[in-house]
């Protein structure tokens, strides 16, 4: 089954700067979708990506799937103490396979 | 609605001691999940049931064991606990969208820890 990794594992960020996680795969994806847990939390959905160079935005949140549909990267812009936590990009196994491989996570902190 | 519930929300645990942890969803889903997280190795997919009656082993099975109990339960044994599996764990459900991946709902997380 495919792999998704993500880099970087850790990212510092000075508040109000700008910044980006990018997540991989090993094989080509029919969907990632990417999460967010914040400490002491759990996982949340954000957001899932379908079609190639799809381009999606919350917010200061922008979410990217790449044209070959083999990667995702999340930008977020004027990061705020609110950020805080771990994003995870996930995909389906295999494809038939509808079970998620998780990536192992990109944990934010911020500096006031 | 309550979504996904999960407990207990802690537990100490000495080795070879047994228990279950408790999983409900009130949405209705056919999938249900357990995962362990571990620092740095993001979610594990332990077991998962595709539909009431049925289950299957995921990445890590090894020491544990699970029910489905009905559509809405789904319960994660440990027989003989070991240090190893100090964790925090998470119940999920999902239904299929079609044509689209499966949005995977988690619970608040059981955190166990084996001495």
């Amino acid at each position: 089954g495919q792999q998704v990794m993500q880099i970087p594992q850790y990212q510092h960020v000075q508040e109000g700067e700008d910044f980006t996680t990018y997540c991989n795969s090993s094989t080509t994806l029919s969907n990632i979708q990417w999460y967010k847990q914040r400490p002491g939390g759990h996982p949340v959905f954000l957001i899932q990506l379908v079609k190639s160079g799809e381009v999606k935005k919350q917010k200061r949140l922008t979410f990217q799937f790449g044209e070959a549909k083999k990667n995702s990267s999340l930008h977020i812009t004027a990061t705020q103490t609110t950020d805080v936590g771990t994003y995870f990009c996930a995909g389906p196994r295999g494809s038939n396979d509808y079970k998620l491989s998780f990536g192992a996570g990109t944990t934010v902190t911020v500096r006031a | 609605n309550a979504g996904v519930t999960q407990t207990p929300k802690f537990q100490v645990l000495k080795t070879g001691q047994s228990m279950t942890l408790q999983c409900a969803q009130d949405m209705n889903h056919n999938s249900m999940y357990w995962y362990r997280q571990d620092p740095g190795m993001g979610l594990r997919l332990i077991y998962y049931s595709a539909s009431e009656g049925t289950t299957d082993k995921g990445e890590v099975p090894n020491g544990y064991n699970v029910s489905r109990l009905n559509k809405r339960e789904f319960s994660l044994r440990l027989e003989s606990a070991a240090p190893s599996q100090t964790s925090v764990y998470f119940c999920a459900s999902s239904e299929r969208d079609r044509g689209l991946g499966e949005t995977q709902y988690f619970g608040p997380g059981t955190r166990l820890l084996v001495l």
